[in-house]
Formats: structure tokens, C-alpha cells, sequence
């Protein structure tokens, strides 16, 4: 059983259509992550939601928008895509502790290429 | 803010030998740090995780030491092998509300 779950792992698309990339995780945890990996390989989390609400929201475009319909499952809506949107995306799953973060659990990404 | 650097960005070694990551962080006001590996093409797999009051986290052949103070921590990697080849990552956790600073990741090959 996969711990952290995303679909589809590969999405072509054109400029200016609208995506989605689903998310769900099997552990129980109560705080799910968007990640969002460029072409150096560097990660920077984009969004982080605790027991469904949103707690960061780190300056990303609003044509990105998360939905969790419930603990276990946190999608990403892409509107109106762009070139640059082209990146690996990534879901991942933690027990957060108050206000830090504990151990992450990462599912195996979803490679977005916007042409 | 938080900047976390891995030093070398590439590392080959040959089979069998021992080995240090390297994971730099400059705000030593961390709450734990997290080490990864990451396959080509997949996500990234948790290795280890130091709270901040630890010194070392072992598992296998990994050991993972933290010293806060001086804002380094190293990932030891006895008698490699080949399948020890990926990237691997650190990640601090130095509060502000679960938000978590990667590396920039050291990618490790083992040469048979």
C-alpha cells in the first residue's frame, strides 16, 4: 500500500489550460504539503494544509489552488497554465506537531510539462 | 531566513569506501533535520530525522549526527554500494509554522 499517493505522475498540457493533480495519503497524518521542484532539483513548498485549512500559502500565483475535501486528500488545481509552471510537483504528508513540522512523508511526484 | 546548503553538489566514490554528506544550515534555532534520498524520476524517501536535542540518529548503515551550534550536520554512509546512487537531501525544520528549508541536494554515485 502506498503511504503518499498523487495522479496522474506525468501531465502534458498546452499554455493556458487548467489542471489538476490529486493527492491522498493512507497514514492518518493531519497536515498535507504541496512541494514544487524546478529544473536545479531545488524544493520549495508551495502549500500546507492542517486538519483541511490552509496554513501557508508561501507567495505562490492565485491561479494555484489547493482543495482538501478531507484530511487524507489534497489536490492542486492549476489554472491558466504557463511555461514556467513546467516543474516536478510534489504531495506530502507529516504528524504536525504544533507549529513544526515532524517527520514528512513524500509521495512520488507528478512531472508537469506545460508546452 | 533560513538557508540550507549541501556541500560537494556531486560526489563519485568507489564501491565499498565510507563516506560523508554534508548539510550546512544558518540559523542554528532549528526544532529537528530530516535526511533524504531521492531516485531519478521518483520521490524522495526519509532516511533519518534528528530532533534538536540529538546528537546522532543511526539506521543500518547510515548515521546522521547534528550539531546546532555550529549549523552542520553530516550523513555517514558506511561500506557504500552501488545502490546507495541517488541525490541526497537535508531538510531543516526551524519552526514558523510547519515550513520546512531543503538543501540543494548531493548527488552521490557508487561505482562498482
Amino acid at each position: 500500500d502506498t503511504a503518499v499517493s498523487q495522479t496522474p505522475k506525468y501531465l502534458v498540457t498546452q499554455m493556458g489550460n487548467d489542471k489538476s493533480i490529486k493527492c491522498e495519503q493512507n497514514l492518518g497524518h493531519d497536515t498535507m504539503y504541496w512541494y514544487k521542484q524546478d529544473s536545479k532539483k531545488f524544493l520549495k513548498i508551495m502549500f500546507s494544509y492542517n486538519n483541511k485549512e490552509l496554513i501557508i500559502n508561501e507567495t505562490v500565483p492565485n491561479r494555484f489552488s489547493p482543495k482538501s475535501p478531507d484530511k487524507a486528500h489534497l489536490n492542486l488545481h492549476i489554472n491558466s497554465l504557463e511555461l514556467g509552471d513546467s516543474a516536478v510537483y510534489f504531495c506530502a504528508s507529516s504528524r504536525g506537531q504544533g507549529a513544526h513540522t515532524g517527520e514528512l512523508f513524500f509521495g512520488e511526484g507528478s512531472r508537469l510539462t506545460v508546452l | 531566513k533560513q538557508e540550507v546548503t549541501q556541500i560537494p553538489a556531486a560526489l563519485s566514490v568507489p564501491e565499498g569506501e565510507n563516506l560523508v554528506l554534508n548539510c550546512s544550515f544558518t540559523d542554528s534555532a532549528i526544532y529537528n533535520l530530516q535526511w533524504f534520498r531521492q531516485d531519478p524520476g521518483k520521490g524522495l524517501t526519509s532516511l533519518l530525522l534528528i530532533q534538536s536535542s540529538q546528537r546522532e540518529q543511526t539506521s543500518g548503515r547510515l548515521n546522521a549526527s547534528l550539531d546546532k551550534s555550529s549549523g552542520r550536520s553530516t550523513l555517514y554512509i558506511a561500506a557504500s554500494q552501488p545502490g546507495d546512487s541517488a541525490t541526497y537531501l537535508c531538510a531543516v525544520d526551524s519552526g514558523g509554522y510547519q515550513k520546512v528549508t531543503f538543501g540543494t541536494g548531493t548527488k552521490l554515485q557508487v561505482i562498482p
